[in-house]
This record gives C-alpha cells, sequence and structure tokens, in this order.
C-alpha cells in the first residue's frame, strides 16, 4: 500500500523544455489535487480533480495542464518550462470530507 | 489578500517546553486542517476539525469559530517535533474541499 507516489524526485530543465509531473494513488481516493510549495508561500492550488475524468483550475493554473488519466493517475504537465516555475511540487488526495495525504514531491528547478 | 495568516512565523524552544502555534483566518470556513511538514518534505495531516477541540498524543488543536481563530499545541516537547507546521482551512461552499494555506510556522526545539 504505497500511498501517493510521485515521479520523478528532482528534475531540472532548460527553458524552454517540457515534461511531466506523474503522481499516482492507490487510496481510491475521488479527489486529486496539484500544488506548488515557494519559499515564504504557502502551498498554492495549481489544479484539481474532483473526480476521473474531471479538472478544474485552482490559484495558478498558468503554464501547467493536466490530465485525469483514471482514478488512480493525475499528471501535471509544463509545456515550455519557465524559471519561474522553478519550485517544490506535491500532489495530494482525498477521500471527500476528509485529511488530504500528500505525496513525497518532485523538486524541479528551471534554468 | 491573505485570508489565514500563522504566528509566529519561526519558533525555537528547548526540550520539554510547551509550544503553541496560532492560526487567525477571514473567511467562514466549515472545516480547518493542520498539517505537518518534515525537515525532509513531507507533508503529514495532523488534524481536522470543525469545532472544539481534538487530541492526539502530545498535539492538542483547539478552535474557536466566532473568533475564527485555532491553535496547535505541543506539550512536553522534544527535537522530534522539529518541523514547519502548516494550518489550512476550507472555505464554506468552496470548491470541492479545496484548502487555502497559511505560510507555517517553521519550529525548532533544542535538546
Amino acid at each position: 500500500n504505497a500511498g501517493v507516489t510521485q515521479t520523478p524526485k528532482f528534475q531540472v530543465l532548460k527553458t524552454g523544455q517540457s515534461m511531466t509531473l506523474q503522481c499516482a494513488q492507490d487510496m481510491n481516493h475521488n479527489s486529486m489535487y496539484w500544488y506548488r510549495q515557494d519559499p515564504g508561500m504557502g502551498l498554492r492550488l495549481i489544479y484539481y480533480s474532483a473526480s476521473e475524468g474531471t479538472t478544474d483550475k485552482g490559484e495558478v493554473p498558468n503554464g501547467y495542464n493536466v490530465s485525469r488519466l483514471n482514478k488512480r493517475e493525475f499528471s501535471l504537465r509544463l509545456e515550455s518550462a519557465a524559471p519561474s516555475q522553478t519550485s517544490v511540487y506535491f500532489c495530494a488526495t482525498r477521500l471527500t470530507g476528509g485529511w488530504q495525504y500528500f505525496g513525497p514531491g518532485t523538486r524541479l528547478t528551471v534554468t | 489578500k491573505n485570508e489565514v495568516e500563522q504566528s509566529p512565523q519561526n519558533l525555537t524552544a528547548q526540550e520539554g517546553e510547551f509550544i503553541t502555534i496560532n492560526c487567525s483566518y477571514s473567511v467562514g470556513i466549515s472545516a480547518l486542517h493542520w498539517l505537518q511538514q518534515h525537515p525532509g518534505g513531507g507533508i503529514v495531516s495532523l488534524f481536522m476539525l470543525s469545532s472544539g477541540k481534538k487530541k492526539h498524543g502530545r498535539l492538542i488543536a483547539t478552535i474557536n469559530i466566532q473568533e475564527k481563530h485555532s491553535s496547535l499545541h505541543i506539550t512536553a516537547s522534544h527535537p522530534r517535533d522539529s518541523a514547519v507546521y502548516i494550518c489550512a482551512v476550507e472555505e464554506d461552499g468552496g470548491s470541492q474541499g479545496n484548502l487555502i494555506f497559511g505560510k507555517g510556522t517553521k519550529l525548532s526545539v533544542k535538546p
């Protein structure tokens, strides 16, 4: 029972490159979230998915796209990375009305 | 606008001391969460509460809905309690249980 997993753990990109961050959960939760965490700021919601097949924008969606492939997987794509997207990215899941469970995070640097 | 404010930002304590971290919020909420972020970066949920008080081991969380304020207390603090403690609220009527996060309180407990 792995909980929430994220890949990769670390990534360095050059400006303009693209990549996909993967998140998977085995908790059978409906809701999944992508956050970014920057120094001196609270976690900020990028996108969320209330259920399989639905996605919605959060507070800071610009420059990102998401796919809720199935109930287990929720991926975050950077089409053309920018230095402003250097951050730590967390995926989280939640059963309605319950706690959020976080993945271990992906540390992304864009040079 | 900062809808969730935590104080203090940083806190240093001696082992054994009683710790209090405060959280104030400006919106109507359906629930308030306390989370812990370990020095290695992992985030775990500690409490979710909408009224009164909850206790788990040496941790106690309280909330006063009328005053829009919550506190997290740690009794008999220990160096392993050193972490960032994050307050987050679910806005009443908000989208899909999304959370609004404070910036965190960094706690360091010295032996």
